[in-house]
Parts: structure tokens; sequence; C-alpha cells
């Protein structure tokens, strides 16, 4: 299984980009990576999710290396409600694949006003 | 996408007795999969559900402790047996997309506090 390292914390003020980037570096030929967002008191939100280049849509853009080893969350203008743990997954989602996937620390972004 | 629906949204209970959480969803999905959170922690995969086969528990979580009904492709329930404060955490049902995304779907979770 594929371990993934993202920082514990991190703090932005509003209105900034924030880039939030995952180390990935036994990640296996079919695995995806995958982004969740949490809110207190909420289950995790799917956020977005890539194999490789860059995706992005209305919420934020993943950009993956050509090694696959790290991936980086892109968060533009954030705002006081992106306040929340940011969770990094690695693993071939499909099929039963979450049975398959650890989630990891996280990363508790803290917009400031 | 699926919504989720978990019973009850929290709870406080004495220690030695057992809870039963529900988890409904809006339509049918073949796995279902159950989390436990403890403060401040990541989420903890405690076992997968899937319809009419025993459930399967990842390392440190047992049946006797833990047991699981998953009657449908809708419902599950998971039970929190003979609790003691250790025990105080959130537990969050999941299910898979079954149209062939690799999205999956949380519900709100339990808050349970043994005391």
């Amino acid at each position: 299984l594929a371990k993934t390292t993202q920082p514990i914390s991190m703090d932005s003020y509003e209105g900034q980009e924030v880039n939030i980037t995952c180390s990935h570096n036994n990640i296996a030929t079919n695995d995806y990576i995958t982004w969740y967002q949490q809110f207190p008191s909420q289950g995790p939100r799917f956020i977005i999710q890539g194999y490789k280049t860059k995706v992005t849509n209305e919420v934020a853009s993943l950009f993956i290396p050509a090694d696959r080893k790290s991936s980086t969350l892109s968060l533009p203008r954030v705002s006081l409600s992106d306040t929340a743990v940011y969770y990094c997954l690695v693993g071939d989602m499909r099929g039963g694949g979450y049975q398959k996937v650890t989630f990891g620390t996280g990363t508790k972004l803290q917009v400031i006003p | 996408s699926a919504v989720i629906s978990q019973k009850p949204s929290r709870d406080i209970c004495q220690r030695g007795t057992s809870l039963t959480i529900q988890c409904q969803v809006d339509s049918q999905v073949t796995m279902m999969f159950w989390y436990r959170q403890q403060p401040g922690q990541s989420l903890t995969l405690i076992a997968t559900a899937n319809q009419g086969s025993e459930a399967t528990y990842e390392s440190g979580f047992v049946i006797d402790k833990f047991p699981i009904s998953r009657p449908n492709l809708t419902f599950s329930t998971l039970t929190v047996s003979n609790m003691s404060p250790e025990d105080s955490s959130i537990y969050l049902c999941s299910v898979e997309d079954d149209r062939g995304n690799t999205e999956a779907f949380f519900g709100q979770g339990t808050r349970l506090t043994v005391v």
C-alpha cells in the first residue's frame, strides 16, 4: 500500500492560493491520487482525483509530475470556509479499492481573515 | 452521487452497554465501509460490508466487538458492544459509487461518548 506524507498543518490568508503537497514515493502503476476535504463534525468529501499531469475542476487543481511520486492540491483564492482537514489518498480505487486505501494524517488548513 | 444518512448523529452511553448505528443510502450500492475517527485523528477502516456475506474486518477489529449487519443493498448497521471510554469516537459509514466512478461518499458520522 502506498504511504502518503503531507504537512500536518498550514495557515493561509483569505484570497491567497494554497498549495498542499503530498509525497507518495512507492505509488503503484494502477494507483490514483485522490484528495478529500473534511469539515468538523462532517464526513470527508471528495475534492479531486487524478492519475498524471494536471486535473482541474470547479473547486481545485491537482498537479502530478511525471514520476507521480508526489502531487500538489491547489486551492485558488481560499476563503474562511475552506478551513478544513485535507487528506491525500493513493490507491487503486476501483471496485472495492477503498478497502485497500489508508487515510493518512491529513493537512489541517487554517484560513486567516 | 449517493446520499448517506446515519443515525444517531450523537449519543452518550454508559460503559458496558452497546450502541447500534444505522446507515441508510439513497441508492443501491455493493460495498459499504465503516470507519472510526478518534478525536483529532485520521480515519481508520473498521470493516467492509457486502450484502449477503460476512463483513471483512481490518486488523485490530473483531466481529464480537463490532458486529455488522448488511441486510440489503441500501442499509447497514454497526454495533459497538460492551463499550468502554476508549470507544469514544466518531463512527462513519461510507459507500463506493457503483457506477464505476472512484469516489467514496461518507455519512456525517455518529459521535459516540462513553462515560
